[in-house]
């Protein structure tokens, strides 16, 4: 059965960066693209972007696109989400999300990333 | 960027019941809607998606509807297990946006 297995959770002082990885087993890694979605309860959830595991493109929400960067390494079916310049306000639970033929079909366990100084 | 809004933002109700939540979107999308279930400190799970059809696994008690800005998400026969806070999200145009959440308690 498809599964992502994410990452632990991680405290970053202000203007650090983290990074989120995501393991997919039971499917073709590189056949689906990999979302990242963020959750906070001042934003709810956030869509951050997606990356294509087959070749690497990305396409990255505005709101994050001079800090988010979008990976993958296809060796070990991984999917890595990394933000910089970390702010008090990007304290939140980041979720994986793998978008099946026509919507996202299954989510990661969640990483609570806390920004505290 | 496209606003969805969903009403109401919580919901009592009792085992047995059906229950609709509505969604709202700021512009035409179409269909490109999907519904999640998310239960406390448990990633979101998908039900719906293209507005109306299930995803695999999901129960015929959930249904969708709807087309252009208006989208309806209906529950049938209420169990417990359904007790959840449910989002719904346009996936027309980036970025992809979120309704900010109906949670369904029991009455």
């Amino acid at each position: 059965q498809v599964q992502l297995v994410q990452s632990g959770a991680e405290v970053k002082k202000p203007g650090a960066s983290v990074k989120v990885s995501c393991k997919a087993s039971g499917y073709t890694f590189t056949g689906y693209y990999i979302h990242w979605v963020r959750q906070s309860p001042e934003q709810g959830l956030e869509w951050m972007g997606w990356i294509n595991p087959n070749n690497g493109g990305t396409t990255y929400a505005q709101k994050f696109q001079d800090r988010v960067t979008m990976t993958r390494d296809t060796s070990i079916s991984t999917a890595y989400v990394e933000l910089t310049s970390l702010r008090s306000d990007d304290t939140a639970v980041y979720y994986c999300a793998k978008w099946g033929h026509l919507g996202l079909d299954s989510w990661g366990q969640g990483t609570l990333v806390t920004v505290s100084s | 960027d496209i606003q969805m809004t969903q009403s109401p933002s919580s919901l009592s109700a009792s085992v047995g019941d059906r229950v609709t939540i509505t969604c709202r979107a700021s512009q035409d999308i179409s269909n490109y809607v999907a519904w999640f279930q998310q239960k406390p400190g448990k990633a979101p799970k998908s039900l719906i998606y293209t507005a109306s059809t299930l995803q695999s696994g999901v129960p015929s008690k959930f249904s969708g509807s709807g087309s252009g800005t208006d989208f309806t998400l209906t529950i049938s026969s209420l169990q417990p297990e359904d007790f959840a806070t449910y989002y719904c999200q346009q996936y027309k145009s980036y970025p992809y946006t979120f309704g900010q959440g109906t949670k369904l308690e029991i009455k």
